[in-house]
């Protein structure tokens, strides 16, 4: 069945770096868009990264912008999403989801991984 | 494109029929709205997507209806389980985004 597991979520200071991790299985990896989707604590969800199956276009959500980098490697299975330059506004619960074709909507999502931006 | 969602919150008993409103700023290209639920302490889950087609092994309770900027989804025969926070969300255009929530209580 499909899966999704994230990983490298933490405690990281303000300006710091973090990379998080999304191991998939139970599809082919290298046919689907994958997204990464945020969730404040106790509040609504927010799309940050979109990535084609291809790799060769990436969209982010305008805050994130020139800060993160989504990036897959497909001999892993595996997602990831670089975050350089952390503010505290950043705290989230992290998702990856898979996009269903042909228009990429978040079909199967992972349970997520915290991260914390204090100080 | 920002969605806005109606009611902020819904009580109702079960069996009856909830409606959940989702209004976007402007048109969504091709009618790409999807609908999600969110349980406490789960990951989302895709019930509709396309505004109107339901995803794999969702009860045909759920449905999805509405076009251009005004889209709804109804949950006929309303269960227990269903407490829930639903979200719809725009996928037609990046940046993809999504409404604030409509939180789903039963009496």
């Amino acid at each position: 069945q499909v899966q999704l597991v994230e990983s490298g979520g933490g405690v990281v200071q303000p300006g710091r770096s973090l990379r998080l991790s999304c191991a998939v299985s139970g599809f082919t990896f290298s046919s689907y868009a994958m997204h990464w989707v945020r969730q404040a604590p106790g509040k609504g969800l927010e799309w940050v990264a979109l990535m084609w199956h291809d790799g060769n276009n990436k969209y982010y959500e305008d805050s994130v912008k020139g800060r993160f980098t989504i990036s897959r490697d497909t001999s892993k299975n595996t997602l990831y999403l670089q975050m350089d330059s952390l503010r505290t506004e950043d705290t989230a619960v992290y998702y990856c989801a898979r996009g269903l074709p042909p228009n990429e909507v978040p079909d199967y999502w992972g349970q997520g991984i915290l991260v914390t931006v204090s100080s | 494109i920002v969605l806005t969602q109606s009611p902020g919150t819904v009580s109702l008993s079960p069996g009856e029929r909830a409606t959940l409103s989702c209004r976007a700023s402007q048109t969504v290209t091709r009618d790409f709205l999807a609908w999600y639920q969110q349980k406490p302490g789960q990951a989302p889950r895709l019930l509709i997507f396309g505004a109107t087609s339901r995803a794999t092994g969702i009860p045909d309770r759920f449905s999805g209806s509405g076009s251009g900027t005004d889209f709804a989804l109804t949950i006929s025969r309303l269960e227990s389980e269903d407490i829930a926070v639903y979200y719809c969300q725009q996928y037609g255009m990046t940046p993809y985004t999504f409404g604030q929530g409509t939180k789903l209580e039963i009496k």
